[in-house]
Formats: C-alpha cells, sequence, structure tokens
C-alpha cells in the first residue's frame, strides 16, 4: 500500500527566504507526482505535475523534483512572499489498469510566509 | 475558465436526514473523484469513477453512502442517514485518465 509522507508538516518563514518541503513515497512504481496548494476554505489547486520519466519541472518560482528510485520529490519556492502561505500537498498517482487509477495524498506542509 | 462545480458550498442539516451533493466535472474529463477532507483524517478517497462507471468505492460506507454519475456532466454523493460523524468537507475532482487532477471548492457538510 502506497504510503506518502511530507516533511515538515508546519514552515515558518521570513518573506524572501527559499525554502524546499519534502515529499517521500514508500512504491516508487507510480505514474506521476503532483503537487497541490490548499488555502483555508477553499479547494485544491494543482501546481505542477510531474510524470514518472521526469526529473523535474518548473513554474514560475516553482521547481519541483522527482527521484523516482529514491521515492522523493520536493518543491522548491524561490523568494517566498506572503500570498504563498497555505497547505502544500504531493499526492502520487498509482498507474492505471483494471482497478483505475488514484492519488493517494500526503497529509500536507503548512507553510507560513511572515511579512 | 474551466472548473468543477460543486453544490451545495455549505449544508448544516439534522442527524438522519438525506444529504445529497452534486459535481459538475470539466468538459471532456472522464475521470472522476470523490474525496472527503477531515482534520483527523486527512483527505480520503470515497469514490472513483471512469468514464461515468464505478471504479472503486472501497473507501465509502457503502450502508449509507451511495455515489452515481448519472450523465458525464453530472456527479452525485448521496449520504442517507446522515450522522454527526460525516461532518466534513467533501470534494470533487476531475481528469483525463494519468493526467492533471482539478478540485472543486468542496462542500462543507455539518450534521447535528
Amino acid at each position: 500500500k502506497q504510503e506518502v509522507t511530507q516533511i515538515p508538516a508546519a514552515l515558518s518563514v521570513p518573506e524572501g527566504e527559499n525554502l524546499v518541503l519534502n515529499c517521500s513515497f514508500t512504491d516508487s512504481a507510480i505514474y506521476n507526482l503532483q503537487w497541490f496548494r490548499q488555502d483555508p476554505g477553499k479547494g485544491l489547486t494543482s501546481l505542477l505535475l510531474i510524470q514518472s520519466s521526469q526529473r523535474e519541472q518548473t513554474s514560475g518560482r516553482l521547481n519541483a523534483s522527482l527521484d523516482k528510485s529514491s521515492g522523493r520529490s520536493t518543491l522548491y519556492i524561490a523568494a517566498s512572499q506572503p500570498g504563498d502561505s497555505a497547505t502544500y500537498l504531493c499526492a502520487v498517482h498509482r498507474g492505471g489498469g483494471t482497478s483505475g487509477s488514484r492519488l493517494t495524498f500526503g497529509e500536507g506542509t503548512q507553510l507560513t510566509v511572515n511579512p | 475558465d474551466a472548473r468543477v462545480t460543486q453544490t451545495p458550498r455549505d449544508k448544516v442539516t439534522e442527524m438522519g436526514q438525506e444529504v445529497t451533493m452534486r459535481c459538475q466535472p470539466i468538459l471532456g474529463h472522464n475521470t472522476v473523484f470523490w474525496y472527503r477532507q477531515t482534520m483527523k483524517q486527512g483527505l480520503e478517497l470515497l469514490a472513483y469513477f471512469r468514464n461515468r462507471a464505478p471504479l472503486d468505492d472501497s473507501g465509502m460506507p457503502k450502508d449509507r453512502f451511495s455515489a452515481e454519475m448519472p450523465d458525464a456532466t453530472l456527479a452525485t454523493l448521496k449520504i442517507q442517514p446522515s450522522e454527526p460523524r460525516d461532518s466534513a468537507v467533501y470534494f470533487c475532482a476531475s481528469g483525463s485518465e494519468g493526467r492533471e487532477l482539478f478540485f472543486g471548492e468542496g462542500s462543507r457538510l455539518t450534521v447535528l
């Protein structure tokens, strides 16, 4: 059974700092990995999707890496801003087949960026 | 701007009442998921449809929960009878098989 762990559970940084959020998973037979952001009282917003054949994806100040063999992914946020404050979740996507595909979520990292 | 639409956004009801939550997936997506989120359990998968066919509902209490897709534009999650422990935020998500998943804003359910 796939298990996804995110460390740290909470992180507080001053504005402008570069930071790294970590995600680890137990079963390396994944189809892809997706990072989400969730603001309080809101749904999940997709940030980046990395296919299993890729090593990294970038979008603006965000960079996500994937190391399938070691079961790890990182989300790097450059020059953090107060607006980046949210909970960040990673989700590992098991491949298709007769049982279908599904995402297994980590418990998230709650990020606070202080002005 | 395509998005997953969920109704109601908030629902307060009394124990024993029937609750129906609705979801309109993004047009063209062939997979639909129902998730439940609580502080204690995080995000739990309740049901998963592909091409409107239920593929996995093992995470759903079968005695009181049911999920259906009467057509490609509507997915429903019904709880009958509701209990206080069902209080949570229920999310619908849609995507194309193996690709990026898009979530709705959620339906916050409170059962008194």
